[in-house]
């Protein structure tokens, strides 16, 4: 396994809610990032933090936010729900820049449904 | 931005048979990363290609890299029924700091036993 850890695994939201999916990366990896993957696609880049700070985002509104935590772990937090949110969400850690093979290690992912 | 395509988009293939997917891009690739997904599971790293025409053998899995390095490959020799599932391939884009995958849309192979 990768030691990338993701919670919850599965919940149901109805549209208009807030949901908080939360990630614990790999032990002495510093950076995470998120991806959302809708069925039947690859999955997209939300964004990433190193050292608990955004440096990168992809083309997600700003009700896509999220936080990193001094253990590097991290939260993905959705406002106002809408139908089309509903994918599989996946945290990647990687070790810090310059560091590693360009590897991510992905969790299992959050499965959210928005009814 | 830059994109990477992958060819079929699905496969089925009796258990013995060879498969292959294709990834092509419109601009050079400064490298190449390849995944595999379980029904049902998470992205896992098969491997990373940087180097003009590499190539890298993993048992049965056979990954190129093209000289122009517009384009990627991966074959399976002689598939088998654990081989079911997507097969991704991504660009990784640095930017200081910031590492993000670009994915294909991925290849999906079903096996007949």
């Amino acid at each position: 396994e990768t030691g990338v850890t993701q919670s919850p695994t599965h919940l149901i939201k109805t549209r208009g809610q807030q949901v908080t999916l939360r990630c614990s990366s790999q032990s002495g990896h510093n950076t995470v990032s998120w991806y959302q993957q809708a069925l039947g696609q690859g999955p997209q880049f939300i964004f990433q933090y190193y050292r608990e700070e955004e440096n990168g985002r992809g083309n997600f509104p700003p009700r896509f936010s999220g936080l990193q935590f001094p253990n590097y772990s991290s939260e993905l937090n959705v406002n106002a729900l809408e139908l089309d949110d509903s994918a599989l969400y996946l945290c990647a850690s990687s070790p810090g820049q310059g560091l590693g093979t360009g590897e991510l290690f992905f969790g299992e992912g959050s499965r959210l449904t928005v009814l | 931005g830059q994109q990477v395509m992958q060819i079929p988009q699905y496969q089925h293939v009796q258990e013995g048979e060879d498969f292959t997917t294709y990834c092509n891009s419109s601009t050079t690739l400064s490298n190449i990363q390849w995944y595999k997904q379980r029904p049902g599971g998470h992205p896992v790293f098969l491997i990373q290609l940087v180097k003009s025409g590499e190539v890298k053998k993993q048992k049965r899995l056979t990954f190129q890299f093209g000289e122009a390095k517009k384009n990627s490959s991966l074959h399976i020799t002689a598939t088998q029924t654990t081989d079911v599932g997507t097969y991704f391939c991504a660009l990784m884009k640095n930017a200081g700091n910031n590492r993000k995958l670009i994915w294909g849309l991925g290849t999906s192979l079903a096996v007949n036993p």
